[in-house]
């Protein structure tokens, strides 16, 4: 599976967008990016995952660059409720044990009020 | 549907000592799997199961014991625990492998080895 690098932590002013970029140069063409987040000593979320294309759902939106070596999870109004670690993924799709998830250190996006 | 459940949710060892984390779900899915987490890193994979009767090793194996006798539960032991293995330890499960198919953490046992 693909590695991916993260920023350590962001700040996000509330009610605005955040934007928590993911590099994968390494990612190869039966991988998908995940995104999951964990909030405080709960366990991980999922949130979106995608292939080629833009992809969006009623928590976020993830943009996929052409090449597909980085992507960009957005949470269109941040709340205060959203901070949280967030960890980008990439995950094979065909082959054994297709479900591991290999996690990272992940982003540590903080939302001020 | 309760999701995916984990007992107990906190438990205290001391070294030498043998355990089972309980980890049951109601969906029917047929991957799960088990993670610890330590301070201020990500999660990583101890073992995990592709169905009843299977099952295989991840990052972190050493130390850990699993079997899948039934979809529903996968319970990991610990055989001699070790301060090492302190913890937090998360369960999941999944859909089988293949495009798609978000897993679903449970809440999480903190297991402290003195």
């Amino acid at each position: 599976d693909a590695k991916t690098t993260q920023p350590t932590s962001m700040d996000c002013a509330e009610g605005r967008a955040a934007n928590l970029p993911c590099n994968h140069s390494t990612i190869s063409g039966n991988e998908y990016v995940y995104w999951y987040r964990q909030i405080h000593s709960q366990g991980p979320q999922y949130i979106i995952h995608g292939l080629k294309n833009n992809e969006t759902n009623e928590m976020a939106s993830l943009i996929i660059t052409e090449d597909r070596k980085s992507s960009t999870l957005i949470l269109p109004h941040a709340t205060l409720r959203d901070t949280a670690v967030y960890y980008c993924i990439v995950r094979r799709t065909r082959g054994g044990a297709t479900n591991k998830l290999i996690f990272g250190t992940g982003t540590l996006l903080a939302v001020q009020p | 549907n309760a999701g995916v459940t984990q007992t107990p949710k906190f438990q205290v060892l001391k070294t030498g000592q043998s355990m089972t984390l309980q980890c049951a779900q109601d969906m029917n899915h047929e991957y799960m799997s088990w993670y610890r987490q330590d301070p201020g890193m990500g999660l990583r994979l101890i073992h995990y199961s592709v169905g009843a009767g299977i099952t295989d090793q991840g990052e972190v194996p050493n130390g850990y014991n699993v079997s899948r006798s039934t979809t529903e539960d996968f319970p990991l032991r610990l055989l001699s625990a070790a301060p090492s293995q302190t913890s937090v330890y998360f369960c999941a499960s999944s859909q089988s492998g293949g495009r798609g198919g978000e897993q679903y953490f449970g809440p999480g046992t903190r297991l402290t080895v003195t």
